[in-house]
């Protein structure tokens, strides 16, 4: 059973315009959530954390939302650019499970068109 | 390069061979963790270090699999008697410590033929 869905697999957005990726998850005991970017060959690159403490938290052109209630967070990049293009997992963790082992989701593929 | 580091970056055996895959954290950094990753999914908990000592597995790492961690350092993979279904990249990430995000390693892509 997937904990952490992004029920979207491929999004395309135009150069200087916002991405919206959204992810949902069903473990009401995670309480830690990553967005990482992944280009082909290469790792996943830590982009932004939200705590569940917070509702928003801001880096540059990332903005990363957290709806506890909910259960959906969505990542915001303004302005898009063709660099980021990529695959963007949403992760959660339960700090209460000892590991902090982080739970992905499926993925999103942006992709941003000059 | 101060990053994670994984070795080989692919790999390519015969079924029933073993393998061993490497993996070295970046340096001061506690925490070591194995994943897994196939086509279309993200990527999966296998087992995770604490330093030297293992202390969690998934119910992915079957039997066949064994992870060291000597001394606290790097890491080693072995998968045994590969199968088919051990094609995936796997992928190696430390953190400090438990409240700090997780830098993953560019992986090592197995193929078993």
């Amino acid at each position: 059973d997937q904990q952490v869905k992004q029920n979207s697999p491929s999004l395309s957005v135009q150069e200087g315009r916002i991405s919206i990726l959204n992810c949902d998850y069903t473990n009401s005991m995670f309480d830690y959530f990553l967005w990482y970017k992944k280009y082909p060959a290469e790792g996943p690159t830590f982009l932004i954390s939200i705590s569940s403490i917070k509702d928003k938290n801001e880096d540059g052109r990332f903005t990363v939302f957290l709806n506890k209630s909910a259960k959906h967070l969505s990542l915001h990049i303004v302005p898009s650019q063709p660099g980021d293009s990529a695959v963007y997992f949403c992760a959660a963790r339960d700090s209460g499970a000892g590991s902090y082992q982080l739970t992905f989701g499926k993925g999103t593929k942006l992709s941003v068109i000059p | 390069d101060t990053g994670v580091s994984q070795n080989p970056r692919h790999k390519i055996t015969k079924r029933g061979q073993n393998v061993t895959f490497r993996c070295d954290p970046i340096s001061e950094h506690n925490r070591l963790y194995w994943y897994r990753q196939t086509l279309g999914q993200g990527p999966e908990f296998l087992t995770y270090f604490q330093n030297e000592a293992q202390l969690e597995k998934s119910r992915l790492l079957s039997d066949r699999f064994s992870a060291e961690r000597p001394k606290g350092s790097f890491s080693t993979l072995e998968i045994q008697r590969t199968e088919q279904g051990d094609s995936a990249m796997y992928l190696c990430a430390s953190s400090l410590d438990r409240n700090y995000e997780q830098y993953f390693g560019p992986g090592t892509r197995l193929t078993v033929t």
